[in-house]
């Protein structure tokens, strides 16, 4: 069980926008700043989002974050076949003293 | 170009041990925090250990503490995992990342990963 608690799929038509949960609490994304990832088979994670809303240089401004509360979400506008992917959330987890994910999120572009 | 390089996976029996590596290039390492996550097979990222710029604060998730060993190299820029007691339930690609953090600021800790390396496979298993 992940400390950040994401849905296992979601799927969205090309041009459609979709969103990702990611839920925790105020140990976690309540109180710290939330990052994302992008993974596609058999390769690293990539950076997505950092500091909950902020773009690495590269990452298309299609990709947005977001917080409120105990929760962040990871918006992709425009979707593209290529965004077909594994999405994570992560944080820093103030009582366990360490770094957490969501259990990742699969983007099926239909 | 900065570039993170694992090194040193492998099959282990369980009870082995085995010790990670990671070369790192292109950046000034010292002054970044590192940190070790693994993937078991089919499965999410899981946090493993981080260490401090200069070694001297490390953390580690439940799983692995008094198992595993994070250490660090700033003379060969390098960061090392070294795991004892291994379990099949180890059994992963382990990555090496670079860490912004975690440092505290006003809106809270930063802690997030900008670079990846490749990852090495571990396989406990007899």
């Amino acid at each position: 069980q992940s400390v950040l608690t994401q849905p296992p799929s979601v799927s969205a038509a090309p041009g459609q926008k979709v969103t990702i949960s990611c839920s925790g609490s105020s140990s976690n994304i309540g109180n710290n700043l939330v990052s994302w990832y992008q993974q596609f088979p058999r390769t690293a994670p990539k950076l997505l989002i950092y500091d909950n809303n902020v773009r690495p240089s590269g990452i298309p401004d299609r990709f947005s974050g977001s917080k409120s509360g105990t929760s962040a979400t990871l918006a992709i506008t425009g979707l593209q076949a290529g965004d077909e992917a594994d999405y994570y959330c992560g944080a820093w987890d103030t009582s366990l003293t360490s770094g957490v994910f969501g259990g990742g999120t699969k983007l099926t572009v239909l | 170009e900065v570039q993170l390089v694992e090194s040193g996976g492998g099959l282990v029996q369980p009870g082995g041990s085995l010790r990670l590596s990671c070369a790192a290039s292109g950046f000034t390492f010292n002054v970044y925090w590192m940190t070790w996550v693994r993937q078991a097979p089919g499965k999410g990222l899981e946090w493993v250990a981080t260490i401090k710029k200069d070694g001297s604060e490390k953390h580690y998730v439940e799983t692995v503490k008094g198992r595993f060993t994070i250490s660090r190299d700033n003379a060969k820029n390098s960061v090392s995992l070294q795991m004892n007691s291994l379990r099949a339930e180890d059994t992963a690609v382990y990555y090496c990342a670079r860490d912004q953090g975690p440092s505290l600021t006003t809106m809270g800790v930063v802690e997030y990963y900008d670079y990846w390396g490749q990852g090495t496979l571990v396989t406990v298993s007899s």
